[in-house]
């Protein structure tokens, strides 16, 4: 997962609580995407950035708001946590439509 | 909407014991199939990506293959490091990827 950092591992909150995962790469990459991964699910698109200034809905939009601070950064926002939303984030990056690389996760649990 | 499933759901092996495991996806116009591995409690890690039917590649004792219809994942005397869940995953649209729920792989020494 060298290139792409998650923060945090780790998060649990309460149903209504918001938070903001934060996704940076070092890999100058102008592709930037979220997933979220849940037991006996394929990974599922959430949001993606082609490019620094654009953001795109993906499979799994709601409930959640993408920001591309810059080419480095893609946020993702939970405004209101539901319990649904337990799952593990990762955030990926990628050169235009080459494979893409994937960060180490953030585990996030909503009670 | 695209479509991908993997199977075996989970695949239990002898260190040794060649197997392999499917990725079968309907999409409309293909225009990549990608190979990860995922370690628990890790990020997927890329393996390879096939763009045409009758296209292979091969890393170490994994070799990937692609027809028109499904990918194969053959590995070959596995070891015990090779135990992971293996995702498959297609894109068919610019930027966007649509995985399978993935094989898990067990290798016992």
């Amino acid at each position: 997962n060298a290139g792409v950092t998650q923060t945090p591992k780790f998060q649990v909150l309460k149903t209504g609580q918001s938070m903001t995962l934060q996704c940076a790469q070092d890999m100058n990459h102008n592709s930037m995407y979220w997933y979220r991964q849940d037991p006996g699910m394929g990974l599922r698109l959430i949001y993606y950035s082609a490019s620094e200034g654009t953001t795109d809905k993906g499979e799994v939009p709601n409930g959640y708001n993408v920001s591309r601070l810059n080419k480095r950064e893609f946020s993702l926002r939970l405004e209101s946590a539901a319990p649904s939303q337990t799952s593990v984030y990762f955030c990926a990056i990628s050169r235009s439509e080459n494979e893409q690389f994937f960060g180490p996760g953030t585990r996030l649990t909503v009670l | 909407e695209d479509q991908v499933t993997q199977s075996p759901e989970a695949l239990r092996l002898q260190e040794g014991e060649s197997s392999s495991l499917n990725c079968s996806y309907t999409v409309s116009g293909l225009r990549g199939l990608f190979w990860y591995r995922q370690d628990p409690g890790k990020g997927p890690e890329f393996l390879f990506t096939l763009y045409s039917a009758g296209e292979e590649k091969e890393k170490e004792r994994l070799k990937a293959t692609l027809t028109k219809k499904e990918s194969f994942l053959h590995i070959t005397a596995p070891k015990p490091e090779d135990s992971a869940t293996y995702l498959c995953a297609v894109q068919a649209v610019e930027l966007k990827l649509s995985f399978g729920a993935g094989t898990t792989v067990t290798v016992r020494a």
